[in-house]
């Protein structure tokens, strides 16, 4: 089974709010990992990455926290915005050029 | 001027047909990849190419075969399709860096198999 996989598959979130989504790896191995944004019809778009010698890394409005001892990511988006409703994606990579995505947990904003 | 461009974008076809996506990249780049998304959005990684040569090949049967003519093109051919072939592809480059780089995806074909 893939190694990558997120706990909740649709996140609703008033706007305005902070929004976070979760991700479970399993692969110790894995050394990088990256959160993808899909928006319905395009295809994947690279929010932020982290590296498993960081813990945490922050973007505009996007934070990533990484926690190797339980093998968890997320994603955290505050301030959400209607723009910010998507399908959202953590990635693996581990030897081999190899890259593992989760099944996705769809962002839905509230009015 | 789309960094990754892939067509056609749906693609509509009858079991047993052959049938080609094309995909290209105007960013430089030397690594380019396919991958299957499948109806509940799972991504998964079927090829990846690196300077006109595979590097990996996932377990993807043999009806699927890359084709790269040049390091800015990576084509898909699909031999004898089947139901279960019906999915949204995605051509995605990256940098010299490899995977471990931000890779730009295009926008996706969905092929629908009938």
């Amino acid at each position: 089974g893939e190694s990558v996989g997120l706990h909740l598959p649709t996140l609703s979130v008033q706007e305005g709010d902070n929004s976070i989504i979760n991700c479970a790896y399993s692969n110790s191995a894995s050394d990088y990992f990256i959160w993808y944004k899909q928006e319905s019809g395009k295809g994947p778009q690279f929010i932020i990455d982290i590296r498993s010698n960081m813990d945490k890394r922050q973007g505009q409005r996007v934070t990533v926290l990484l926690n190797k001892t339980v093998k968890h990511l997320s994603l955290q988006i505050a301030a959400t915005q209607p723009g910010d409703s998507a399908v959202y994606f953590c990635a693996e990579f581990y030897g081999d050029d190899k890259i593992i995505f989760g099944k996705g947990t769809r962002l839905h904003i509230l009015p | 001027d789309t960094a990754v461009s892939q067509t056609p974008k749906y693609l509509v076809t009858q079991m047993g047909n052959d049938k080609s996506i094309k995909c290209e990249q105007n960013l430089g780049h030397d690594t380019m990849y396919w991958y299957k998304q499948d109806s509940k959005k799972f991504l998964k990684i079927m090829f990846s190419y690196n300077n006109k040569e595979l590097i990996i090949n996932e377990t993807v049967p043999n009806r699927f075969s890359p084709k790269s003519p040049d390091k800015a093109h990576l084509n898909l051919h699909i031999n004898s399709l089947e139901l279960g072939d019906s999915a949204v592809y995605f051509c995605a480059s990256s940098s010299p860096g490899g995977m471990n780089t931000e890779a730009f995806f295009g926008q996706g074909t969905r092929l629908t198999v009938v």
